[in-house]
This record gives C-alpha cells, sequence and structure tokens, in this order.
C-alpha cells in the first residue's frame, strides 16, 4: 500500500495567518490526492480533490497544490471556523490511504 | 440531497461478527460511476479505509483486513451493508460510509476509486467483553 505522511501533525497558528501542509506519498500518485477537514465528533469534509481542484462551496483561502509525492495544502488567512484536524487522502491505487492527520490549533 | 446513514450496534464482543448497514439516499446505488465505501477511525487516530462496493456489484477491500470483511448491497433497499469477523478491542472506532462520484481505470485495467464527496455522520463501534 501507499504510505502517506503528513507534516506537521500540530500546528499552532493565529487569525489571520498563512499555513501550510505538507503531504508526502511513498510513491508518485501523479495529481490522485484529496483534502478534507475534519472537526471534533463530525465526518470529514472533502475540501480538495486532484491535488488542487476546490470542491464546490468550499471558500476559496483554501488551495491545494503538488504532484507526484508532494503536496501542499495551503489556507491563505486563517479564520476562526479553519481550526481542525486535516487529512490528505491518495487515490492512485485501488488500495486508498489517508495520512495521519495535522491538527490546526490556535496559538 | 444527497444523505447517508450509518446504523448498528454501539457494542460488540470480542470474536464476534460486526454487521453495519448504510442506507443512502438522494442517489442510486445503481447510478453506473457511484459507489460506497466504509472508512473508519479509532479514537484520537487516523482514517483507515476499509471496503468499497461499485454499482455493478464488484467489490474492493483493504489489503490489510481482506479477510476478515464483506461488503455487499441492496439496491432495492437503498442500502450497504459491511460485516466485518472476529471483533477485537482494537477495532473500536467510528465506522463512516461514504460516497464516491466516481472512479478510474488504472495502467492494469483495475478499478480505482475517486475521493469521498459526502459522508455519513459516522457509528461509533465499542469491542469490550
Amino acid at each position: 500500500d501507499i504510505q502517506m505522511t503528513q507534516s506537521p501533525s500540530t500546528l499552532s497558528a493565529s487569525v489571520g495567518d498563512r499555513v501550510t501542509i505538507t503531504c508526502r506519498a511513498s510513491q508518485s500518485i501523479s495529481s490522485w490526492l484529496a483534502w478534507y477537514q475534519q472537526k471534533p465528533g463530525k465526518a470529514p469534509k472533502l475540501l480538495i480533490y486532484k491535488a488542487s481542484s476546490l470542491e464546490s462551496g468550499v471558500p476559496s483561502r483554501f488551495s491545494g497544490s503538488g504532484s507526484g509525492t508532494e503536496f501542499t495544502l495551503a489556507i491563505s488567512s486563517l479564520q476562526p471556523d479553519d481550526f481542525a484536524t486535516y487529512y490528505c487522502q491518495q487515490y492512485n491505487s485501488y488500495s486508498l490511504t489517508f495520512g495521519g492527520g495535522t491538527k490546526v490549533e490556535i496559538k | 440531497q444527497v444523505t447517508l446513514r450509518e446504523s448498528g450496534p454501539v457494542l460488540v464482543k470480542p470474536t464476534e461478527t460486526l454487521t453495519l448497514t448504510c442506507t443512502v439516499s438522494g442517489f442510486s446505488l445503481s447510478n453506473s460511476r457511484v459507489g460506497v465505501s466504509w472508512i473508519r477511525q479509532p479514537p484520537g487516530k487516523a482514517l483507515e479505509w476499509l471496503a468499497h462496493i461499485f454499482s455493478n456489484d464488484e467489490k474492493s477491500y483493504s489489503t490489510f483486513l481482506k479477510s476478515r470483511l464483506t461488503i455487499s448491497k441492496d439496491t432495492s433497499k437503498s442500502q450497504v451493508v459491511l460485516t466485518l469477523t472476529n471483533m477485537d478491542p482494537v477495532d473500536t472506532a467510528t465506522y463512516y460510509c461514504a460516497r464516491t462520484p466516481s472512479y478510474y481505470y488504472d495502467g492494469s485495467g483495475q478499478r480505482v476509486i475517486y475521493y469521498f464527496d459526502y459522508w455519513g455522520q459516522g457509528t461509533l463501534v465499542t469491542v469490550s467483553s
């Protein structure tokens, strides 16, 4: 199975900060990558698919980039609603895998 | 409006078989591109994909848990059922069902599931004697 490694595991930031989260794949996954946001006690919510395509209804402050083995999720100006845990997911192989998650905390 | 709702036991004993049902609405399980997966999340841990069923009844399973998992569907009832045998305390988790909007074929001709655009609210299953 393809391993997905996210960094950092925890990120402390303030409202208005620009934050970036990195996801690395153990082998090339082209652009077959999605990003999700999850709040405590809730199901994940799709933010980005195909590495850089913004899901309908997701604020434009979220953006995704990368291809191959290295990907980035960026939040241009962190809002109070953005404090959550973020996961990447590869869909390059039939056995899907998720990253370990990055928790974005209030500084 | 697309919705998915998981149902099943909240507590199972070690060695028992877990059966979970996902009831969907707002789309058909016979839609040629859409499929449904099961995903779980142990408390405080990351997400783990378990199994997927395509509209033509083709199934795909996690490499790690394949021997213990069975996924099936009843299109007339709009339900997807997951069974996980020989439950162990490490299987304690919130179990989600989620929809994938499509799939593609990889270089070897195998179907690869897309991302998950709609999720159920999840159901917490605890394994304890």
